[in-house]
Order: structure tokens, then sequence, then C-alpha cells
């Protein structure tokens, strides 16, 4: 099946530093991309969707100024974390739509953490 | 505003028995329904989806039943085994220009025991 991979799975950093997670769709293009948080023991919460070649779609309460996303390609898409601080220490996940069924793939996730 | 709720928030089960989670959604214009597998520290991966014009679909040992004038769905796992332990994800997805959004449940820790 579709596989979509993320990176780094953990990273760990100080405050005030920006992280740059990664997001690729393996053997599919997939125009649209989405960016999840997830808490210890919570759900999937929506981020924003990542449209190739344009801007970014945020969800309410979610500052695009400091969760930066980028699309730049039918196979990539990034957030950046910027001035990072504790409280964003969290499980970041990515999804591609792909395929003929428009099935949605996820990545692994990535452990941030945040000094 | 939670659109799709999810129940029970973590459920044992015995080894052979049946798992059962319930989830119940408010906005009609859903038109997909999947479930998701999730391992800790892994993403989610999908189980199995079902359309609100068909009132079950079973695949292997899980069968999604949808009630879709009680805007209730559930999962039954049925002959759980330990591989199972994991939490699961109901969610409801729409249409929007050209792609699923996809609203998830709050999940439910499924532990398996033998």
């Amino acid at each position: 099946g579709a596989v979509v991979s993320q990176h780094p799975s953990r990273v760990i950093c100080k405050s005030g530093t920006s992280v740059k997670i990664e997001c690729r769709s393996l053997d599919f293009q997939a125009t649209t991309m989405f960016w999840y948080r997830q808490f210890p023991k919570q759900s999937l919460m929506l981020m924003a969707t990542s449209n190739e070649g344009s801007k970014a779609t945020y969800e309410q309460g979610v500052e695009k100024d400091k969760f930066l996303i980028n699309h730049a390609s039918l196979t990539l898409s990034t957030l950046t974390v910027t001035s990072a601080h504790p409280e964003d220490s969290s499980f970041y996940i990515c999804s591609a739509q792909g395929g003929w069924t428009g099935e949605l793939f996820f990545g692994e996730g990535s452990r941030l953490t945040v000094l | 505003q939670q659109q799709v709720k999810q129940s029970p928030q973590s459920l044992i089960v015995q080894k052979g028995g049946i798992s059962i989670i319930n989830c119940a959604y408010e906005n009609t214009a859903f038109d997909y329904f999947p479930w998701y597998q999730q391992f800790p520290g892994k993403g989610p991966a999908l189980l199995i989806a079902i359309r609100p014009d068909v009132s079950e679909k079973k695949e292997g040992r899980f069968t999604i039943s949808f009630n879709k004038s009680a805007k209730q769905f559930s999962l039954h796992i049925m002959d759980s085994q330990p591989g199972d332990s994991a939490t699961y994800f109901c969610a409801a997805s729409i249409d929007s220009g050209g792609y699923q959004k996809v609203t998830f449940g709050t999940g439910t820790k499924l532990q398996v025991i033998p």
C-alpha cells in the first residue's frame, strides 16, 4: 500500500530554537497533506491542511506564524515549529490523501520534546 | 465542539471475546466513516471504513455496523487477540473541495488479555 514517511521520528531541542519535520509520500503524489497534533492519550487534532503550491489552511486556534507549513512539491510537506517552547512538546503526525480510493495514509509521527 | 463522540474510553476484553466500540456523530453531511488503529508511538493506520449507504461492512474479524437514522456506528472485533491491543479511533469525513476532511473520535484504548 501507499506509504507516508515522516522524519525525524524523535527530536529534542532547546527552548527558542526552530524544528523542521518532513512528511513525504513515497509512492504516490499527494496534492493535499494534513498535519495533526496528538497529546498523550488524546485524539488527533487537525492543525492545518497543506495544499501543494499554495498557502496552508490552518484550523481555528492554530498559530500560522508558529507552525509554518510548506508544501513545495507533490510528495513533500514540511512543518516548522518556530521558537519552540516546552508547551509545544507533542506528537506531530502528518497524513496524505492518495491512491484511487482517496484513502488517508498516515506517517509514523514525530515526537518533539522542547527542553 | 466534539462532532464525533466515542465510547468507551478504555476496554478490556478476554482473548477470544468480542470488542465493541461505539461512535456517534452530529453532522449529517459526513459521507465516509473510517476506523483507525494506532499502536503506541506510531501513526494511525486505516482498519476498515464504511459509507452511509451501507448498514454493515465486514472484513475478516472486523465489522462496522452503521445506523444512519440514529447517526451512530460501531466497530466489532470478533475473536479478539492480544495483538489487537491498541488505541482505536473512529472518524467521520466530509468532502471539502477535493479532499476528505477527517474528524476523529476521542479514541478507545483496547487491551486484550490472554
